[in-house]
């Protein structure tokens, strides 16, 4: 059973448009989420996290959203660059050991 | 600038062989990770470390084994390579300290034939 979960395989977006990447998870032990980038070829990079405490963290063009009643956090690029097209991963855990990662979200931006 | 760095970018194996993956972080971490990524199925935990000697078994870790000897040393062993192996498999490691960001190596594509 998918305790975290990217409902949408691939998104494409105009550049210069916000991007919204989505992540839906189940556990509500979880307390600490991550969203991750990851280039062909390439290990993912870290992108941006949040922790439960929160609901919003801003890092430059890039915002993540937690709704903990929805048990649902969403990333938002804007605008949106052609440098941006990657697959995004979120990954939710508890502390400092075993995060459960997404399937991920290709996203394209269109030049 | 931290770095993780896995032993092979590219390996192939035939079936039935043993199998060594290397991977070295530079960050001093206590925690350090082996993942596979397989198409739509994302990131995988096989096995993580907390310490030296220390070992845990994330959601896949049959046919596999670990060996942590070293802090900054953590191998992921494929006792008897199979078809069902061939992956992309990601090395991470995380403070036990501080934030929780895993740092991730570049991977290594293994293909056993």
């Amino acid at each position: 059973d998918q305790q975290v979960k990217q409902n949408s395989p691939s998104l494409s977006v105009q550049e210069g448009r916000i991007s919204i990447l989505n992540c839906d998870y189940t556990n509500s032990m979880f307390d600490y989420f991550l969203w991750y980038k990851k280039y062909p070829a390439e290990g993912p990079t870290f992108l941006i996290s949040i922790s439960s405490i929160k609901d919003k963290n801003e890092d430059g063009r890039f915002t993540v959203f937690l709704n903990k009643s929805a048990k649902h956090l969403s990333l938002h690029i804007v605008p949106s660059q052609p440098g941006d097209s990657a697959v995004y991963f979120c990954a939710a855990g508890r502390g400092t050991y075993k995060y459960i990662f997404g399937t991920g979200t290709r996203l394209k931006v269109l030049a | 600038d931290v770095k993780v760095t896995q032993s092979s970018r590219y390996l192939v194996k035939r079936t039935g062989e043993k199998v060594f993956l290397e991977c070295v972080q530079d960050m001093d971490h206590e925690n350090m990770f082996w993942y596979r990524q397989d198409p739509g199925l994302g990131l995988r935990l096989i096995y993580f470390s907390y310490d030296v000697k220390m070992k845990e078994k994330g959601d896949i870790p049959e046919g596999y084994s670990v060996s942590r000897e070293k802090k900054e040393r953590f191998s992921l062993i494929l006792e008897s390579a199979s078809t069902n192996q061939t992956s992309m498999y990601l090395c991470a490691s995380s403070s036990r300290q501080g934030s929780y960001e895993q740092y991730f190596g570049p991977g290594t594509r293994l293909t056993v034939t």
